[in-house]
């Protein structure tokens, strides 16, 4: 079946740092989301893509969406102490409308 | 900004028996989903509900889970007879205002952690 590969699963670094999350799926999907989600909390949605190629930027993230929309990533420059969590990708197929998650990949600012 | 409620917050039960696990989506959503997360894990899909019937389900959606939409505002998820392995948090979601063939934006609610013992 479809899967979404997600890597790295955790990431450790220092306050101010970048961070890089990569999602892979085995087949084209029609649109990405991805999520955030807090320490005890529950997923929040921060952005969606559509189109081929594209890229998104929402102050210090930047989301982008393969040319063969088959892969994904989120960017963070800089990364606060406010940034802690794990992020997810969720993939929609071409031929159902269930989303896909990737594993997560969990942002750690190291002390 | 409107929210999806969930209840109980935590849930403590013995192996074999029943739950309920009870969400109120967002008002004018037409959309519902429970999702479960065992814990550091990743998020998994178990249902979808539009227009009053299962859309997809996922093969954790096994015949000890159901799904109801009892009255306009309340979404439950059933479990019939509780394993060990049904212990994770159990997330409600809703999304989608119109038809529009496509996913938007899922909110979820807050979880409810149940515990199997």
């Amino acid at each position: 079946g479809q899967q979404v590969m997600q890597i790295p699963q955790y990431q450790h670094v220092q306050e101010g740092e970048d961070f890089t999350t990569y999602c892979n799926s085995s087949t084209t999907l029609s649109n990405i989301q991805w999520y955030k989600q807090r320490p005890g909390g529950h997923p929040v949605f921060l952005i969606q893509l559509v189109k081929s190629g594209e890229v998104k930027k929402q102050k210090r993230l930047t989301f982008q969406f393969g040319e063969a929309k088959k892969n994904s990533s989120l960017h963070i420059t800089a990364t606060q102490t406010t940034d802690v969590g794990t992020y997810f990708c969720a993939g929609e197929g071409d031929s159902n409308y269930q989303l896909i998650w990737g594993a997560g990949t969990k942002l750690i600012i190291k002390p | 900004e409107p929210e999806v409620t969930q209840t109980p917050s935590h849930q403590v039960t013995q192996m074999g028996q029943e739950v309920i696990l009870r969400c109120v989506p967002i008002s004018n959503h037409l959309y519902f989903y429970w999702y479960r997360q065992i814990l550091g894990q990743k998020v998994e899909f178990l249902v979808s509900f539009y227009n009053n019937e299962i859309s997809e389900k996922s093969e954790i959606f096994d015949d000890q889970f159901s799904v109801e939409r009892p009255d306009g505002s309340n979404f439950t998820l059933k479990i019939r007879s509780t394993k060990l392995e049904d212990s994770a948090m159990y997330f409600c979601a809703s999304s989608g205002t119109t038809w529009t063939g496509d996913n938007e934006k899922l909110f979820f609610g807050s979880g409810t952690q149940l515990s199997v013992l």
